[in-house]
Order: structure tokens, then C-alpha cells, then sequence
């Protein structure tokens, strides 16, 4: 069945970096996008960035553009987010998600990760 | 941004009951080419990945219980459980898919009264 495993979060101080992964399993990671969103404590979800199945075209949301990037290793079916510059607005729960098909970039998401706790405080 | 609302934020309701969310988005979302909602509502409980339950407004995700439906179009949309069951305590929330960004309701949670 499928997987997605997050990893990576923790408690770092402003200015701080963080790197995410999301093991992913039981699908051919190859053949899909996917995305990033958080919820930080007591919000609503947020969208953080999108990519491609190939890793051939990001967006991102204007909150993180220019301090988050988003990437993967398809030969290891896994997923990452570079997290720079971390501020407290950053606090948040990290989730990844994946789309339904390869066809799309905008979609529903047909399985969520149960999320990594992200932590910016001094 | 579209910004998606739900109402109630939080609701309870006796087992066997009827309970309905809504979701209310702040333009149409949807397509006139292909008559398409570009919604989706998912189930989230503490603890678990959040669940899709229900997408392009109205269909039923692959072994989600029909008791769970969805409607609606253009802005005003509903989730509905037909007879609440004790599992279905959660939070529920809507997003749209329409256009980029990507955005969500901020949420609606279930008890049982």
C-alpha cells in the first residue's frame, strides 16, 4: 500500500536551516508529482511547493519562495524540502503529498504523509 | 488567492444522525469546458495522514464509505455523512484545486453529541 513517510523536522533557532525528506513506497514515485503543504499550530493548511515527477518544474508558495526548495531522488523514492532562513511564521506541521497522476500538477491528493513537526524559536 | 470557508468550525451530532458541512469558495471553481467542480474534502483524525474522501465535488474516493457524499457547484459546497458513526469523529476540510495556489478551508470538526 502506499507511503509516504516524512522525516527531518525538529526545533531550530531563526536564521536556521532544516532539510525535510519523504520516504515514499508501495507506488512507482517515478510517475508522479508531488507537493509540500503545512499547518502551523491552531491554522488552516497551507500550500508550500509542487514538483513535477521528472523534478523538471517547482512552484512555490510566495511565503517561501527564495528560502525553500524542493526536490527529489527518484532513484531513492524520495522527496525533500530545503527549508533556509527559517523564521517562526515557519512553525508549522509538514506534510507530503501525492498527486493522482502523472498528468497534472494541480490536483487533489490522493495520499497525505502523517506530517513532521518543524519548530523556529529562540 | 481563492480562500475556501467552512461552516460550521465545529459541530456535534448524535450517532445514526445527519451531519453537513459547508464550503464556500470566494470564486467559482468551476471549469465550463469539462463541467468539473475542482474540489476535493478529506477526513483528518489526530495521529493519521489526512484522508481523501471525496474529489470533482461529488465522486466517492475508492473504498470511502457511501454514507459520506458530496455536493454542490461553482462556490457552495456540501460534505455530507447520511448516519454518523462513532469513527467518523475527525476534522474535515475542503480544498481547491481550480487554480495555483492550491488552498484549503481552515477546517470543521466533528463530535459526537
Amino acid at each position: 500500500q502506499v507511503q509516504l513517510v516524512e522525516s527531518g523536522g525538529g526545533a531550530v533557532q531563526p536564521g536556521q536551516s532544516l532539510r525535510l525528506s519523504c520516504a515514499a513506497s508501495g507506488f512507482t514515485f517515478t510517475n508522479y508529482g508531488m507537493h509540500w503543504v503545512r499547518q502551523a499550530p491552531d491554522k488552516g493548511l497551507e500550500w508550500v511547493a509542487v514538483i513535477s515527477y521528472d523534478g523538471s518544474i517547482k512552484n512555490y508558495a510566495d511565503s517561501v519562495k527564495g528560502r525553500f526548495t524542493v526536490s527529489r531522488d527518484n532513484s531513492k523514492n524520495t522527496l525533500y524540502l530545503q527549508m533556509n532562513n527559517l523564521g517562526p511564521e515557519d512553525t508549522a506541521v509538514y506534510y507530503c503529498a501525492k498527486l493522482p497522476s502523472m498528468k497534472t500538477m494541480t490536483s487533489w491528493f490522493d495520499y497525505w504523509g502523517q506530517g513532521t513537526l518543524v519548530t523556529v524559536s529562540s | 488567492d481563492i480562500v475556501m470557508t467552512q461552516s460550521p468550525d465545529s459541530l456535534a451530532v448524535s450517532l445514526g444522525e445527519r451531519a453537513t458541512i459547508n464550503c464556500k469558495s470566494s470564486q467559482s471553481i468551476l471549469y465550463s469546458s469539462n463541467n468539473n467542480n475542482y474540489l476535493a474534502w478529506f477526513q483528518h483524525k489526530p495521529g493519521q495522514p489526512p484522508k481523501l474522501l471525496i474529489y470533482w465535488a461529488s465522486s466517492r474516493e475508492s473504498g470511502v464509505p457511501d454514507r459520506f457524499s458530496g455536493s454542490g457547484s461553482a462556490t457552495d459546497f456540501t460534505l455530507t455523512i447520511s448516519s454518523l458513526q462513532a469513527e467518523d469523529v475527525a476534522v474535515y476540510f475542503c480544498q481547491q484545486y481550480y487554480t495555483n495556489p492550491i488552498t484549503f478551508g481552515q477546517g470543521t470538526r466533528l463530535e459526537i453529541k
